[in-house]
């Protein structure tokens, strides 16, 4: 059973709507992750957040845009976005480095949020 | 910039059969390896990593890897292996810049177990 859990499972969504995404876990981890993943293909690194600041934006357009309100949650909120943005986003979480050291854990994953826009 | 590849798209084995899932690595310094399966639908699993230490990691689920540092090589293995290994197995690795943060995955190999 996975310590980070994802909603919604599933999510159908137009192109003009706003919905957002939640990732919880509760393992006192302070490092969260965004992954995209496409089917047959690996998961694409999107946002790290470390200590609750944004450390890693990949390149990600705005239409995503993630927040994260304290150490145990992640959102990702979803606005305008193409049919092409269907996928499945995956949460991960690891426990970070101390301020300033190297983080060599591994990551913990949630099962993911299906999505699909039309 | 780190990276993992994985050389095969796809490994079929018989059930029974010992079984190897291939990964090399591009690093500059010492590598933080890990292997993950994911089941179609899923998640990914966490199996097992290499950080330091014995080169021969044991894992989840009877799942070991052997790292070769001459080689450059992080290959997967199972002694036996079942029907329900069948999946997807990613190679990664953690980028030593931005303090490790930034966790690369290779592009997967489907490992398909026949009965």
């Amino acid at each position: 059973d996975t310590e980070v859990t994802q909603t919604p499972k599933h999510l159908v969504m137009g192109m003009t709507n706003k919905k957002s995404l939640k990732c919880e876990q509760h393992m006192g981890h302070r490092a969260m992750y965004w992954y995209k993943q496409k089917a047959k293909k690996p998961p694409e690194l999107m946002f790290v957040y470390s200590y609750e600041k944004l450390s890693i934006n990949e390149s990600v357009p705005s239409r995503f845009s993630p927040e994260c309100p304290n150490s145990s949650l992640l959102n990702l909120h979803l606005h305008a976005l193409q049919p092409e943005d269907s996928a499945l986003y995956l949460c991960a979480s690891s426990q970070a480095g101390s301020s300033g050291s190297l983080d060599t854990g591994e990551l913990f994953f949630g099962e993911g949020s299906r999505l699909t826009v039309l | 910039a780190q990276s993992v590849a994985q050389p095969e798209d796809q490994v079929n084995v018989a059930e029974g059969n010992p079984l190897t899932v291939k990964c090399t690595y591009s690093v500059s310094g010492n590598p933080y390896l890990f292997w993950y399966v994911q089941y179609p639908n899923r998640g990914l699993q966490f199996l097992l990593k290499y950080i330091t230490g014995d080169n021969l990691v044991k894992g989840s689920y009877g799942f070991e890897a052997e790292f070769n540092k001459s080689q450059t090589s992080f290959h997967l293995k199972k002694p036996s292996a079942l029907v329900s290994d069948s999946a997807l197995y990613f190679c990664a690795v953690r980028d030593k810049d931005n303090y490790g943060q930034n966790f690369v995955f290779g592009p997967g190999t489907r490992l398909s177990v026949l009965p």
